[in-house]
């Protein structure tokens, strides 16, 4: 089992680029949560995807947007790149249940972005 | 006041000691969760628990539904111990997690 895993693992843009993220989540799994983590800050939401659909979205602008794909891959899109958009993004599954909310998540290693 | 709130936020200790890290929430939940963070690395699950106790080598944690608060215990603690240990929460109606703010532990040798 491969766990999750996410491409590339460091990435570095200047302002105003666009950048895709990559995402595939452990075996079995159905959903996948995205994660915005700045240097010396835990982790902030972005979305989640489920069956192949944006769920719940956290305070993140329309800059950031996201897609998941029938294999329930997903990637996360971000437009018009800002300094502030540099941090390590994490991707983290799990599998729905009758609580979706009560769902183990497993993270993949991350990307770390740098924007300059 | 947030809504997980985590103690101590720093904590430093010698190699064998027992630590204890707190987590209090504020917010119905349907299961709390205790996460690891290497510097510059991604996140390892350690628990998932909504009750009770459990137990994984030297990690223990517990949960006081009630009291609406946790611990994470390592016993014996060791150098390889050292990260930064978060506290998030599954909220009753929401699908995010809701995160502390991470206690980074040091143990010295």
């Amino acid at each position: 089992d491969a766990g999750v895993t996410q491409s590339p693992t460091h990435l570095i843009k200047t302002r105003g680029q666009q950048v895709t993220l990559r995402c595939s989540p452990k075996s079995g799994h159905d959903t996948v949560s995205w994660y915005q983590q700045a240097l010396g800050q835990g982790p902030q939401f972005i979305f989640q995807y489920y069956e192949e659909e944006e769920r719940q979205r956290g305070n993140f602008p329309d800059r950031f947007s996201g897609h998941q794909f029938p294999n329930y891959s997903s990637e996360l899109n971000v437009n018009a790149l800002l300094l502030g958009d540099s941090a390590l993004y994490l991707c983290a599954s799990s599998l729905a249940g009758l609580s979706s909310s009560y769902n183990e998540q497993f993270f993949g290693p991350g990307t770390r972005l740098t924007v300059l | 006041k947030n809504e997980v709130e985590q103690s101590p936020q720093n904590l430093t200790a010698q190699e064998g000691e027992f630590i204890t890290i707190n987590c209090s929430y504020s917010v119905g939940i349907s299961a709390l969760h205790w996460l690891q963070q290497h510097p510059g690395g991604g996140i390892v699950s350690l628990f998932m628990l909504s009750s009770g106790k459990k137990k994984h080598g030297r990690l223990i944690a517990t949960i006081n539904i009630q009291e609406k608060h946790s611990s994470l215990h390592i016993t014996a603690s060791h150098p390889r111990d050292s990260a930064v240990y978060i506290c998030a929460v599954s909220g009753d109606s929401n699908y995010q997690l809701i995160w502390g703010a991470g206690t980074k532990l040091i143990i010295k040798p």
